[in-house]
């Protein structure tokens, strides 16, 4: 069955850290790849996304992600963390061929400490 | 615009009630979502239209009742809502398939009493 998962539930990083936040999915094809942003009570936002070509993927924030197809990875990162970074972080697998469905991970939280 | 706008942002109905939830969008996207997101959950997939057809009837129960009047507008029908199903609504548009970047609304806080 087609997954989506983050390992991570709570991830605590110190403002100017590096954030890596961690996604693996199981689909049969290369899917269509997400990384969304929640804050609070609010919608999602998102950050950036992956179907082709360059595996690294720069989004918005500061943020990239990398696909890594041998591990069926899409992880985020950000080199230098702010406080504002802290949020919930979906990551997300599109898929048309079931009736244009987008499946979300369980989500991390990070909380930033100063 | 890159707006999805959700009215009303927060609703509180007994049991035996009828409301609805409203979405609407004007970026011209001919997919629409529900979704319910629980608290410290994923949201989980409700409803799809694609160009103002049901495509995608995730299992929900027949008390949520989804309604696409145009190509602008989605709404959601409640009538006779239970305790759990309070959440947090969320309404999404993309331009046409989940290959396309979906717009997500700031939800409806759903509180049935």
């Amino acid at each position: 069955a087609q997954s989506v998962t983050q390992p991570d539930i709570h991830i605590t990083v110190s403002e100017g850290a590096s954030l890596e936040l961690r996604c693996n999915y199981s689909y049969g094809a290369t899917p269509y790849l997400f990384w969304y942003v929640q804050s609070p009570g609010q919608g999602l936002q998102l950050l950036l996304k992956y179907f082709s070509g360059d595996t690294l993927v720069q989004g918005i924030k500061g943020f990239e992600a990398e696909f890594k197809r041998s591990q069926s990875s899409f992880n985020l990162r950000k080199p230098s963390v702010h406080w504002s970074d802290a949020a919930e972080y979906f990551c997300a697998v599109g898929l048309m061929e079931y009736g244009n469905k987008l499946v979300f991970g369980a989500g991390t939280i990070l909380r930033v400490k100063s | 615009d890159t707006e999805v706008t959700q009215t009303p942002k927060h609703l509180v109905m007994g049991m035996t009630n009828k409301k609805s939830l409203k979405c609407e969008q004007h970026m011209g996207h001919r997919a629409m979502y529900w979704y319910k997101q629980k608290a410290k959950k994923p949201p989980e997939l409700m409803f799809v239209y694609s160009y103002e057809k049901l495509s995608i009837n995730e299992s929900v129960p027949s008390r949520f009742s989804p309604e696409c009047p145009n190509s602008s507008l989605l709404n959601l029908h409640l009538h006779a809502l239970q305790p759990e199903d309070s959440a947090l609504y969320l309404c999404a548009s993309s331009l046409i398939t989940t290959a396309d970047e979906a717009f997500f609304g700031q939800g409806t806080r759903l509180t049935v009493v």
